[in-house]
């Protein structure tokens, strides 16, 4: 069965920091790949999505994520944390065609002043 | 307004209860789905909808049904609420004409069972 796991419930980095969340993904064919980020007391809405074009994808707010096959990893990135950037992560792939999308468990992000 | 309405936001309930809760969308799909967030566990599928004569169960949808009255509207029951159904609640909807479309959520809507 297709899973996505994510490395890490909770990250700490410095206001300025690299901000790295970890996604692998398990599937003999590659999925279409989403990170989406909850706001507190909000729903989810998308950061960016891989849709098997370019393997580098940007997103808003400054983040980007690289999906690599050989990996089979979609992990999120941004050179430089904000306060604003504090949140919950979510990684989520679903199989091409279909209508299932598999979330993993979550990433809390904390951003120190 | 938001495109996708969850109500209510907020709710306590006792156990054994009869629970619904809502959903409205206005971005014309016809695709919509339940979840349940619980922490730690990530978001997980209750029921989803591909138009208003399709209804299919998810992972987790035992003590749960559901109801689309209209393309735009997609309620979520629980016929007799347990404390262990207390959790966050999320409709979406998505594009079936984009397989690769993402969801569109609503707020969420807090459930707590005393």
């Amino acid at each position: 069965a297709q899973s996505v796991t994510q490395l890490g419930s909770h990250v700490s980095v410095s206001e300025g920091a690299l901000v790295l969340l970890r996604c692998n993904y398990s599937s003999s064919v590659p999925p279409y790949l989403f990170w989406y980020v909850q706001y507190p007391n909000q729903g989810l809405q998308l950061l960016l999505k891989y849709t098997s074009a370019a393997t580098l994808v940007k997103g808003i707010n400054g983040f980007e994520a690289e999906f690599k096959k050989s990996e089979t990893s979609f992990h999120l990135t941004k050179p430089s944390a904000h306060m604003s950037d504090a949140a919950e992560y979510f990684c989520a792939a679903t199989p091409s065609g279909t209508y299932k999308y598999i979330f993993g468990t979550g990433t809390r992000l904390k951003v120190l002043a | 307004d938001a495109d996708v309405t969850q109500t209510p936001r907020n709710r306590i309930t006792k156990t054994g209860k009869r629970i619904m809760l809502e959903c409205s969308q206005t971005k014309g799909h016809d695709r919509m789905y339940w979840y349940r967030q619980d922490p730690g566990l990530g978001l997980r599928l209750i029921y989803y909808s591909f138009d208003v004569k399709d209804i299919n169960k998810g992972e987790i949808s035992d003590g749960y049904s559901v109801s689309r009255q209209a393309q735009a509207k997609f309620s979520l029951s629980l016929e007799s609420a347990i404390p262990n159904q207390t959790a966050l609640y999320f409709c979406a909807t998505s594009d079936p004409g984009r397989n690769t479309g993402e969801l569109f959520f609503g707020e969420g809507s807090r459930l707590t069972v005393l």
